[in-house]
C-alpha cells in the first residue's frame, strides 16, 4: 500500500525563523512529488517535483527531491505570520491519475 | 476567473437522505477528482474521472457514486449517507499529462447525524 509520511506533525516557530519539513514516502509507482498549502480552504498548489536534486524555489520557499532515498524537505525561510498554515506533500503515480497525500504538518508562524 | 466551484459548501442532513455535491471547473481540464479530509488520516482519494464518461474508483469509494456526463461537471453522489461520511471534501481538476497539478476547490463540509 502507498504510504506518505510527513514530519513534524506540528512545528510553532517565530517569525524571522527558517524551517524545514520532510516528507518520505513508499509508493510503487512513482511519478512526482506535489507540496500544498492549506489554510482555511482549498489546498493550493506550491511545487511539483519529478527529478532528484533539483531544487525548485518560489521566493522564501524552496523544495527539493530525493528519489534514492525517498524524502522530500519543504524549506520555508525568514518566515512570517502569513506562512502559518497546513502543508501537503501528495505523490503522484505513474499514470498521472492518483494523488496519495501525507497528513500533513500544521504550521503556525508567532509574531 | 479559473476556479473549481463546489456547492454546497456546508449541509448537515440526516442518515439516509440521498445527497449530490456539484463539482464544476471552468478551465476546460480532462481531469477531475474526489477526495476527502478527516483528522489525522488526510486527504484521500474517492473517485477521479479521466475524462467524460470515464471514471475510476480512489482509495475510499464505498458509499460514493459520481457520473461524469459533461466535461465540466463532477457530482459526488451519496445515495445512503452514513455518519462516518461525515467528512471535509473537495473535488480537484487538473489538465491531462502526467506532470499538471491538481487544483482544488474551497471544500464541503458535510455532517451526516
Amino acid at each position: 500500500e502507498d504510504k506518505v509520511v510527513q514530519s513534524p506533525l506540528s512545528l510553532v516557530v517565530h517569525e524571522g525563523d527558517t524551517v524545514t519539513l520532510n516528507c518520505s514516502y513508499e509508493v510503487t509507482n512513482f511519478r512526482s512529488l506535489l507540496w500544498y498549502k492549506q489554510e482555511k480552504k482549498a489546498p493550493t498548489f506550491l511545487f511539483m517535483l519529478t527529478s532528484s536534486g533539483i531544487e525548485k524555489k518560489s521566493g522564501r520557499l524552496s523544495s527539493i527531491l530525493d528519489k534514492k532515498e525517498l524524502f522530500s524537505i519543504l524549506n520555508i525561510t525568514a518566515t512570517q505570520t502569513g506562512d502559518s498554515a497546513v502543508y501537503l506533500c501528495a505523490v503522484l503515480n505513474n499514470a498521472g491519475n492518483m494523488l496519495t497525500f501525507g497528513g500533513g504538518t500544521r504550521l503556525m508562524v508567532k509574531p | 476567473e479559473a476556479q473549481v466551484t463546489q456547492n454546497p459548501r456546508y449541509l448537515i442532513t440526516v442518515t439516509g437522505k440521498k445527497l449530490t455535491v456539484t463539482c464544476s471547473q471552468n478551465m476546460n481540464h480532462e481531469y477531475m477528482s474526489w477526495y476527502r479530509q478527516d483528522p489525522g488520516l488526510g486527504l484521500r482519494q474517492i473517485y477521479y474521472s479521466m475524462n467524460v464518461e470515464v471514471t475510476d474508483k480512489g482509495d475510499v469509494p464505498e458509499g460514493y457514486k459520481v457520473s461524469r456526463k459533461e466535461k465540466r461537471n463532477f457530482p459526488l453522489i451519496l445515495e445512503s449517507p452514513s455518519p462516518n461520511q461525515t467528512s471535509l471534501y473537495f473535488c480537484a481538476s487538473s489538465l491531462p499529462g502526467l506532470n499538471q497539478p491538481q487544483h482544488f476547490g474551497d471544500g464541503t463540509r458535510l455532517s451526516i447525524l
